[in-house]
């Protein structure tokens, strides 16, 4: 499974748009990338997932350069319930197999 | 929208005893997971279960553990003699068979061994 490396934490007030890299530089060709939100004592809950290019839902956007070496999360406006940490896992059919969690993105949203 | 139940929320046990947890995954998932996290450590990967047999275990998944899908809707992961590192918050995960799914997570059971 491809390492990831992000921000262990980070800090933004209401409203603003919150950008979140990892990076993966040794990321496999069949390997795709999600992210997970995690609240205190809550399991992680997926947020997006994609392979290249620009992925987009409800809830946020995924960014994936070309080389795909990393990636970012964007949150548009958040608000004091984004308050949460972050995960982003990276792997081929990974969605069959375990899941590695690193130590996650600490995002604090103040007012 | 469908999501993975789990019980108990809480539970407390005796070191030494047996504790059940239980799940109950989204309806036509076939992949199950179970996951622990210990208080202010990182999310760890227990077992992961496919057409009624393990797929994958971590080493923490030792003997005193076991899982089981009793009937077509419960997914249980069972210690048989607790111990006090067994403190932790476990969670159940679901997946269905798509070629893009993710995994996704029950609430948890906060597990107290004193």
């Amino acid at each position: 499974l491809a390492k990831t490396t992000q921000p262990i934490s980070m800090d933004s007030y209401e409203g603003q748009e919150v950008n979140i890299t990892c990076s993966h530089n040794n990321i496999a060709t069949n390997d795709y990338i999600t992210w997970y939100q995690q609240f205190p004592s809550q399991g992680p809950r997926f947020i997006i997932q994609g392979y290249k290019t620009k992925v987009t839902n409800e809830v946020a956007s995924l960014f994936i350069p070309a080389d795909r070496k990393s990636s970012t999360l964007s949150l548009p406006r958040v608000s004091l319930s984004d308050t949460a940490v972050y995960y982003c896992l990276v792997g081929g059919d990974t969605g069959r197999r375990a899941l590695t969690f690193g130590s996650g993105t600490r995002l604090q949203v103040q007012p | 929208e469908p999501e993975v139940t789990q019980t108990p929320s809480h539970q407390v046990t005796q070191m030494g005893q047996e504790v059940i947890l239980r799940c109950v995954p989204i309806s036509n998932h076939l992949y199950f997971y179970w996951y622990r996290q210990i208080l202010g450590q990182k999310v760890e990967f227990l077992v992961s279960f496919y057409n009624n047999e393990i797929s994958e275990k971590s080493e923490i998944f030792d003997d005193q553990f076991s899982v089981e899908r009793p009937d077509g809707s419960n997914f249980t992961l069972k210690i048989r003699s607790t111990k006090l590192e067994d403190s932790a918050m476990y969670f159940c995960a679901s997946m269905g068979q798509g070629i893009w799914e993710t995994q996704y997570f029950g609430p948890g059971t906060r597990l107290l061994v004193l």
